[in-house]
């Protein structure tokens, strides 16, 4: 089975300064890597994700994350941050033999400014 | 396009009752999938659906049911309600199981909160 522990429940940043919320995940097979982002009173938008290839994957507002095999992470990334962007941010494994989702506990970033 | 619309949004319980969600798949989607995500915790499997076929289901007890129409909407049942059955449940549709070059694409989830 697989497990996700997302290290920092809640992350205070301030307006344009950077943030980085912490992924390491856990299985005995092959996973695919994806973060989704909650905001309040909405389902889940999927804001990046890793398949295979190059280890760094970018989403279209900034983000970035970085797939490292050998410490088994998945850190979501952003130099500047907006007030946008307060939300709750998920990290999520799946088996590449499997489709299900399997979810970390969710780290809640609130921008201030 | 509609995105994956789910009704009702808001729902009011109590113990031992049983209720019925329902998921609408974006518009050509053929696979369904449910989870429900306790406050404070992430999103939880429980079933996914294609072609009217339970194709996976997670840690969930018997109380819980769900089926898929041929137009590919799905219903999720919750017989028996408990207390800890108050989540938000979400449904998320997809073109293809397995297919994950293709996102799961969520609704804004059903809001169930058991008195």
């Amino acid at each position: 089975a697989q497990s996700v522990t997302q290290l920092d429940s809640q992350v205070p940043v301030f307006e344009e300064a950077p943030v980085e919320l912490r992924c390491n995940y856990s299985s005995s097979v092959s996973v695919y890597l994806f973060w989704y982002v909650q905001y309040p009173n909405q389902g889940l938008q999927l804001l990046l994700k890793y398949l295979s290839g190059s280890t760094l994957v970018e989403s279209i507002n900034g983000f970035e994350a970085e797939f490292n095999k050998s410490q088994t992470s998945f850190h979501l990334r952003k130099p500047s941050v907006h007030i946008s962007d307060t939300a709750e941010y998920f990290c999520a494994v799946s088996r590449r033999d499997d489709y299900k989702l399997s979810f970390g506990a969710g780290t809640t970033v609130t921008v201030r400014a | 396009d509609a995105g994956v619309t789910q009704s009702p949004t808001h729902l009011i319980k109590t113990r031992g009752q049983h209720v019925t969600l329902r998921c609408s798949p974006i518009s050509g989607h053929k696979s369904v999938s449910w989870y429900q995500q306790v406050l404070g915790q992430g999103p939880q499997f429980i079933f996914q659906y294609y072609e009217k076929e339970e194709r996976g289901r997670g840690n969930f007890p018997d109380r819980f049911s769900a089926r898929q129409f041929p137009n590919y909407s799905s219903e999720l049942n919750v017989n028996a309600l408990l207390l800890g059955d108050s989540a938000l449940y979400l449904c998320a549709s997809s073109l293809l199981p397995g297919q994950l070059n293709q996102p799961q694409h969520f609704g804004d989830g059903t809001r169930l909160s058991i008195l």
